[in-house]
Parts: C-alpha cells; structure tokens; sequence
C-alpha cells in the first residue's frame, strides 16, 4: 500500500524558517517525480514545489521561490521542504504527492495526509 | 495565465446523477484530472486524463472533455460522495486547478 507520512509542520513566527518531511512506503521512491502542494485554510489547492526523481530538476511557484527548497533522499525514501521567511499567507496545510504523466499531461497520483503549517505572531 | 472556472457548489438528490463542471479555453485539447476531497482528509485522484479511473475508484464516476468545459459525472450518488471536487490541468510546464465545487447530496 502507498503511504505517504508528513511530519514537521506546527507553528512558527513571521520571518522563521520550519523544514518539512514525507515519509514514503509501498512503492520505489527513486522512480517517481514528486511534489508540494498547499492549502490554505478554507481555500483550493496550490501547487508549490517539483522535483523529479532523481532531485536534479526543480521548479518552484512563483509565491515561495527563493524562500523555499525542495529536496529528497532515495536512499531513505524521504522528501522534503525547507521553509525560510515564512508569512503569514503561508499557512496552509502542506501535502507531499507522488506525480505521474502520461500523454503531455501530469496529474497528483496519491497523496500524503498533510502537515499543518501556521505561521502567527 | 491558464485559468479553469468550477462552479461553488452543486447539489443533487440521493441516488441522481450529479455533474459537476470544469471551464477553460479550448480545454477539451488538454487532459483534464479530477480530485475528490471529503471534509478534514487530503484529496484522492478520481479520474484522471479526462476519463480514466484509478483503481479502486467505483464505476459511478465518470468524465468527459470537449470545447471548453470538462464534466465530471458521478451516477446514483450517494452521501459518501460529499465532498469537493477539483478539476487540474497541466498548461506550459504549469500546474493548474479549479477553485473547486461543494457536491451536497441530498
């Protein structure tokens, strides 16, 4: 069974940095393109962060760009999401999901159940 | 910026065909993908590539794509199918979603 565990969220003040992390299991992790993806509370989903499977292609959205980086560990089947000069438009729940594509088309194949972020003075 | 429209909400009685629907430019040339996300839980993929259905995924959810509007069509539902719903693209190396539609069953 696919798995995927996110930990590392909770709070934090303007201007802090938090790192997150996804936990993967039931599939091989180095074969897959993965991704962040956030949603603030009561809104829709937001992409954020890519990074393919073997971490040397990384693209970021335009609203964490030089604030965050994205990277991964094959060898211990982990993602992660360093998080630096938090806002408070920034709090968001935080979703690591497996990416797939197929026919000039990518879509999120599974999904972790999320980490709380807020970020509060 | 590509941009895909969805309607708030949609409501639909037990047991009755529920559409909800997807806008965008010309999006039937795109592949469209479809999230179903229930209240305090994380999204789960439910079609994906305009009308292909993961495993595991029940046969009463369908969809379709053509001109400028994408449908996703859930028969006889039920009140396990509450939820919200978003569509997403991929345009120019970008992802894209919907706003997302509240699916109330009555």
């Amino acid at each position: 069974e696919v798995q995927l565990v996110e930990s590392g969220g909770g709070f934090v003040q303007p201007g802090g940095s938090l790192r997150l992390s996804c936990a993967a299991s039931g599939f091989i992790f180095s074969d897959y393109t993965m991704n962040w993806v956030r949603q603030a509370p009561g809104k829709g989903l937001e992409w954020i962060s890519h990074i393919d499977y073997r971490g040397t292609t990384i693209y970021y959205a335009d609203s964490v760009k030089g604030r965050f980086t994205i990277s991964r560990d094959n060898d211990k089947n982990s993602l992660y999401l360093v998080m630096k000069s938090l806002r408070a438009e920034d709090t968001a729940i935080y979703y690591c999901a497996i990416w797939d594509c197929g026919s000039n088309s990518c879509w999120f194949e599974h999904w972790g159940q999320g980490a709380l972020v807020t970020v509060s003075p | 910026s590509y941009e895909l429209t969805q309607a708030l909400s949609v409501s639909v009685a037990l047991g009755q065909t529920a559409r909800i629907m997807c806008g965008g430019n010309n999006i039937g040339s795109k592949n469209v993908h479809w999230y179903q996300q229930k209240p305090g839980q994380a999204p789960v993929l439910v079609i994906y590539r305009d009308t292909n259905r993961p495993s595991g995924i029940p046969e009463r959810f369908s969809g379709s794509n053509s001109g400028n509007t994408a449908t996703l069509t859930i028969s006889r539902a039920q009140g396990g199918d509450e939820a919200v719903y978003y569509c997403q693209v991929w345009d120019s190396n970008n992802v894209v979603f919907g706003g997302g539609t509240k699916l109330t069953v009555l």
